[in-house]
């Protein structure tokens, strides 16, 4: 079955670079589009952006200047990377599967010095 | 952007009661691309129901999804004790996609 985990330092300091990676079994992911949310605690969920399998992506607007995303198909994998962080971007991280029919069990990061 | 608002905030029911929850939408939505998702303490959202009116894989019958334009309805016929949790609608349809704030269902 399809299966999504996310992994990256837990931790980033203020102004500095967010980088998470989400590793996918159970599928390949050139044969689907993937996304990225994120979730403030008490909060609902918040879309970050997508990524198909061509490699194109569509970001929200809110953070487009600060966010990528890119695949490594040799490993299965989608990365995230969000620059310039600050405390609002403290979040538990989700990827999913398409517009969210099959998600990680996510991966909480602290923006804090 | 689309906003999407949930009613209500908390919804208190017992066991084998009827769960009704509503998401209105700033502007119209697609029925294609209006979702629910079912989130529990310390778990991910899970998927329940998709283009509106579809159960995802393996969701039980009881949950049932409705709308159109700006107002759509998730149905919980009879709540089990694994349906109390937090319900998000969602849609896929404008960009950027967006979520509501949730409704809690929660045990009276």
């Amino acid at each position: 079955q399809v299966q999504l985990q996310e992994s990256g330092p837990g931790l980033v300091k203020p102004s500095e670079t967010l980088s998470l990676t989400c590793t996918v079994s159970g599928v390949s992911i050139t044969a689907f589009y993937w996304t990225w949310f994120r979730q403030a605690a008490e909060k609902g969920p918040e879309w970050i952006g997508l990524i198909y399998s061509s490699g194109s992506t569509n970001y929200n607007p809110s953070l487009t200047s600060r966010v990528a995303m890119s695949l490594d198909t040799s490993k299965n994998q989608i990365s995230l990377r969000l620059t310039s962080v600050t405390a609002a971007d403290t979040a538990v991280y989700y990827c999913a599967r398409k517009d969210g029919d099959y998600w990680g069990q996510g991966t909480l990061v602290t923006v804090s010095s | 952007e689309v906003v999407l608002t949930q009613s209500p905030d908390t919804l208190s029911l017992s066991p084998g009661e009827r769960a009704i929850l509503s998401c209105r939408a700033s502007q119209s939505v697609s029925i294609s691309h209006l979702a629910w998702h079912q989130q529990k303490p310390g778990q991910a959202p899970r998927l329940l129901i998709y283009g509106t009116s579809n159960r995802f894989t393996g969701i039980p019958d009881r949950f049932s999804g409705s709308g159109s334009g700006t107002d759509f309805t998730l149905t919980i016929s009879r709540l089990e004790p694994e349906d109390f949790a937090v319900y998000f609608c969602h849609q896929y349809g404008n960009l950027p996609f967006t979520f509501g704030p949730g409704t809690k269902v929660d045990i009276k």
